[in-house]
């Protein structure tokens, strides 16, 4: 089982609509939660960053963490088609190493 | 403020001959990571450094990869020699101190070996 699990994807959601983006993982000792969002070709942004139990909200985004159900997940509201990316998930660890997820391909489509 | 710089951008080299990637991280930032990434795929940690010292280097395959941060600021990464199998994005991140998980990206080197 890899330590950070994300659906490969592709995602495709109409401009407007809402996008979720889903990741679980494995330590039940994570202390941090990260989305990066990657351009192709580009290297990872850091759009958002959760450190406690609900939802944290950020302009069209919101992160949302259950550290019981060992999940974290990213809505994208009112998607655009510059949204078009690929996310990634990423956890820091009890080992405090951030850990990877293999990202979610999403595509807004105009 | 400047981002985290890396050169080169692109890097083709035949297979069996040597690679350096250069960074410098984000001024002020301590912790100074190298992560390898291949299409697809997420990063992936090759070293941590904490000022100069090497503190998390388990990843990385230490028969053909160096690394070295000497004054605590930039560092290098080198491939020695490079297999067809390194050919892939090589970033580098740093963070203000190790404790601040929050980690900024330089814009990679893609290296293919051929």
């Amino acid at each position: 089982q890899k330590e950070v699990e994300q659906n490969s994807g592709p995602l495709s959601v109409p401009e407007g609509a809402i996008a979720s983006l889903n990741c679980t993982y494995s330590d039940r000792g994570s202390q941090s939660f990260f989305w990066y969002r990657q351009y192709s070709g580009k290297s990872p942004e850091l759009i958002m960053s959760i450190y406690s139990n609900g939802d944290k909200e950020d302009g069209r985004f919101t992160a949302q963490l259950n550290k019981a159900s060992q999940y974290v997940s990213l809505l994208i509201r009112d998607s655009q088609p510059s949204d078009s990316a690929t996310y990634l998930c990423a956890v820091t660890g009890s080992a405090r190493q951030l850990t990877f997820g293999s990202g979610t391909q999403l595509t807004v489509l105009p | 403020e400047a981002g985290v710089v890396q050169s080169p951008r692109y890097k083709i080299i035949e297979k069996k001959q040597p690679v350096a990637f250069w960074c410098n991280p984000i001024s002020g930032h301590n912790t100074l990571y190298w992560y390898l990434q291949n299409l697809g795929q997420g990063p992936e940690l090759l070293i941590r450094y904490e000022n100069e010292e090497a503190v998390d280097d388990s990843q990385l395959p230490k028969d053909r990869f160096s690394a070295e941060r000497l004054k605590g600021v930039d560092s290098t990464l080198k491939i020695q020699p490079a297999e067809l199998g390194d050919s892939a994005v090589y970033l580098c991140a740093s963070s203000l101190r190790y404790g601040n998980p929050e980690q900024f990206f330089g814009p990679g080197t893609r290296l293919t070996v051929l």
